[in-house]
């Protein structure tokens, strides 16, 4: 199966302070990348949708300028957390999928523990 | 609009006991069903798929799921629990659009136990 590395797999940050967390692709290229939630305990909450290219399509409720999304090339979506906040921390998690396929399998990260202290 | 409902949020079975996970799901169109297991603090890793055809579906390590389109149901099911088995279970949909995202709408999640 394609494989979609996350990094990094834990951090913890200052209150204030952004965060960066990359989704790459390794096999294939991935036009379209997706940001997950997950706090614990729960389910994943989709957050946004990186288009490659593009803007990013934020799911309602979700800050975009909180949660900035970069798309730059077809095997690297980023996400920053900007003036991060202890509430903030969560599992972050990325999916991707191939493009031109029917709409199927999504392949996922290894997800990134933020804590903000 | 989708939605995944899996009841039980903790199963808890014997070694070597039947599993049986519910998910059942509500969805304008034929969807696609997946199921993905989660291990702490890592990523999902998907079990199997329904997307057409057979409505039985067989994934990794003996798991199995039959999409029943009657019940609205994709209940994942492993003839006998393995230790290893232990881990966090989540039912997803998603709808057959092509050329364009792949949004899975999860379920809240199954915590499966494995006692000796």
């Amino acid at each position: 199966g394609a494989v979609v590395s996350q990094h990094p797999s834990r951090v913890i940050c200052k209150s204030g302070t952004s965060v960066k967390i990359e989704c790459r692709s390794l096999d294939f290229q991935a036009t379209t990348m997706f940001w997950y939630r997950q706090f614990p305990k729960q389910s994943l909450m989709l957050m946004a949708t990186s288009n490659e290219g593009s803007k990013a399509t934020y799911e309602q409720g979700v800050e975009k300028d909180k949660f900035l999304i970069n798309h730059a090339s077809l095997t690297l979506s980023t996400l920053t957390v900007t003036s991060a906040h202890p509430e903030d921390s969560s599992f972050y998690i990325c999916s991707a999928k191939r493009p031109r396929t029917v709409n199927t399998e999504a392949f996922f990260g290894q997800g990134t523990r933020l804590t903000v202290v | 609009a989708q939605s995944v409902t899996q009841l039980g949020s903790h199963v808890s079975v014997s070694e070597g006991a039947l599993v049986l996970l519910r998910c059942n799901y509500s969805s304008s169109v034929p969807p696609y069903l997946f199921w993905y297991v989660q291990y702490p603090n890592q990523g999902l890793q998907l079990l199997l798929k329904y997307t057409t055809g057979a409505t039985l579906v067989k994934g990794i390590n003996g798991f199995e799921a039959e999409f029943k389109k009657s019940e609205t149901s994709f209940h994942l099911t492993k003839p006998s629990a393995h230790m290893s088995d232990a881990a966090e279970y989540f039912c997803a949909v998603s709808l057959p659009i092509t050329g364009g995202g792949n949004k899975l709408t999860f379920g809240t999640g199954t915590q499966l136990k494995v006692e000796l």
